[in-house]
């Protein structure tokens, strides 16, 4: 089953704007990772938040945490259309090495 | 290190044949993972092994699916009898089994059932 849930499923914005999606999950987690997958490609690790954690950046990543409402963003800011993608949070599940991921927000940056 | 290598890229297969999906995890890596990708239910854990022994295999769909770990750099996933429904990509990833480590995901096998 899946424990993640991304909103939105789709989202358009124009290279320069920031993108926002966010990921809802159910149970109580260890932490939380955003996967970003490339067309027809396997998933890649962008970034990891620790659930003791509110907020966390890497480069022009922005992810934050809020565990009691059991939901995280993801933050692009000044997108490029090389962003264009599909993104996945993912929890551990069961306080092991279980990953479960959400359905996914496909990004399109146009340029 | 190659990262997580799988095959085949892509199969083509007639319903009712068998189809055995291979994967090589990361050298080092002691825990493995298979998914399952559709339009329509998004990305899902079939089986996962720590160790080569298999945890947790509730996301295997039914009796005509199987995973196997023989040893710590080789698994396959097996179909049989293959279904249309089960055309879909299908993962490999592995890890170290220590919560919050990251997963690498291996290219995927495309696999089509006509």
């Amino acid at each position: 089953s899946q424990q993640g849930e991304e909103d939105p499923q789709a989202l358009s914005i124009q290279e320069g704007e920031n993108a926002t999606m966010n990921c809802s999950y159910k149970t109580s987690i260890n932490n939380l990772q955003w996967y970003r997958q490339n067309s027809g490609r396997g998933l890649v690790h962008l970034i990891l938040i620790r659930s003791n954690e509110r907020e966390k950046h890497s480069g022009r990543l922005r992810v934050t945490l809020d565990t009691s409402k059991k939901s995280s963003s993801l933050l692009i800011t000044a997108s490029r259309a090389a962003d264009t993608a599909s993104y996945f949070c993912a929890t551990d599940v069961h306080n092991n090495n279980d990953m479960r991921f959400g359905a996914g927000t496909r990004l399109t940056v146009k340029p | 290190d190659a990262g997580v290598i799988q095959s085949p890229r892509h199969e083509v297969t007639e319903m009712g044949q068998e189809v055995t999906l291979r994967c090589k995890p990361i050298s080092g890596h002691n825990s493995l993972f298979w998914y399952r990708q559709t339009m329509m239910r998004g990305l899902e854990l079939l089986i996962y092994f720590n160790n080569n022994v298999p945890i947790d295999d509730s996301g295997m769909p039914e009796d005509r699916f199987s995973a196997k770990m023989p040893n710590a750099s080789f698994s396959t996933l097996k179909i049989q009898p293959s279904e249309p429904r089960d055309s879909a990509v299908y993962f490999c990833a592995s890890s170290q089994s220590v919560s919050g480590n990251t997963i690498y995901f291996g290219e995927g096998s495309w696999l089509t059932v006509v």
